[in-house]
């Protein structure tokens, strides 16, 4: 079974640039997650996607971070303007649930590390 | 809020130690636990699970973690290290709907042979 993937792996731009990052699930997935990380701290959701409905954006600076999932499968995230403190990996993940009450595993992609300059 | 904390942020220990690492949640209601492991190199991967019944859960490669309702804990354990072991460690916790997942801030165990 083909895992979650991601691309780029790395990135390097300079503040106020703009960057995307691309996210395909695992096939039949129906909730992706977008969760940063960064270094010396864990995974921060940052947006989840029940098949292309947002149910969770909580957490994320929604002035300068965007996301879509459109047709429920594939996920972009953008940052527009980048700041310094965005420096960090960002991690696609994505699970079988597609309910409120039961739990499904996340299975994680590798992640795409954003230096920021 | 939902937090989780874990008690070490690095642990050095030479194969064949034995490994506790500490993992404290903040939630008083019902909650699924998990232990996560990041390879050098590799990306996350679910190495157990608590969701209800016997609090003593086993994991792959020998990992056993030990939820304690009371202490609001979930300890994971190995007996026995081995140098394949180095990693990043993280505990997290479900607490709600819609399968969030609330991450501590990782132990990194280095082990030397």
């Amino acid at each position: 079974e083909a895992g979650v993937a991601q691309s780029p792996r790395y990135k390097i731009i300079e503040k106020r640039q703009s960057v995307a990052f691309w996210c395909n699930p695992i096939s039949g997935h129906a909730t992706l997650y977008w969760y940063q990380q960064i270094l010396g701290q864990g995974p921060k959701l940052l947006i989840q996607f029940q098949n292309n409905g947002v149910v969770d954006d909580s957490q994320l600076p929604k002035d300068r971070f965007s996301a879509e999932r459109l047709k429920g499968v594939d996920s972009t995230l953008k940052i527009q303007p980048a700041k310094l403190e965005d420096s960090a990996v960002y991690l696609c993940a994505s699970s079988l649930s597609k309910g409120v009450s039961s739990y499904n595993e996340q299975f994680f992609g590798p992640g795409t590390r954003l230096t920021v300059l | 809020a939902q937090s989780v904390s874990q008690h070490n942020h690095h642990v050095i220990l030479s194969e064949a130690a034995s490994l506790e690492l500490g993992c404290n949640y903040s939630y008083g209601g019902t909650v699924n636990l998990f232990w996560y492991v990041q390879y050098p190199g590799q990306h996350l991967q679910l190495l157990l699970k608590y969701f209800s019944g016997d609090p003593l859960v086993k994991g792959i490669k020998g990992f056993e973690a030990e939820f304690i309702k009371s202490k609001f804990s979930f300890n994971l354990r190995k007996p026995s290290v081995q140098w394949s072991d180095t990693a990043e460690y993280f505990c997290a916790v479900n607490a709600g709907g819609y399968n969030k997942l609330i991450f501590g801030a990782g132990t990194r165990l280095a082990v030397h042979p």
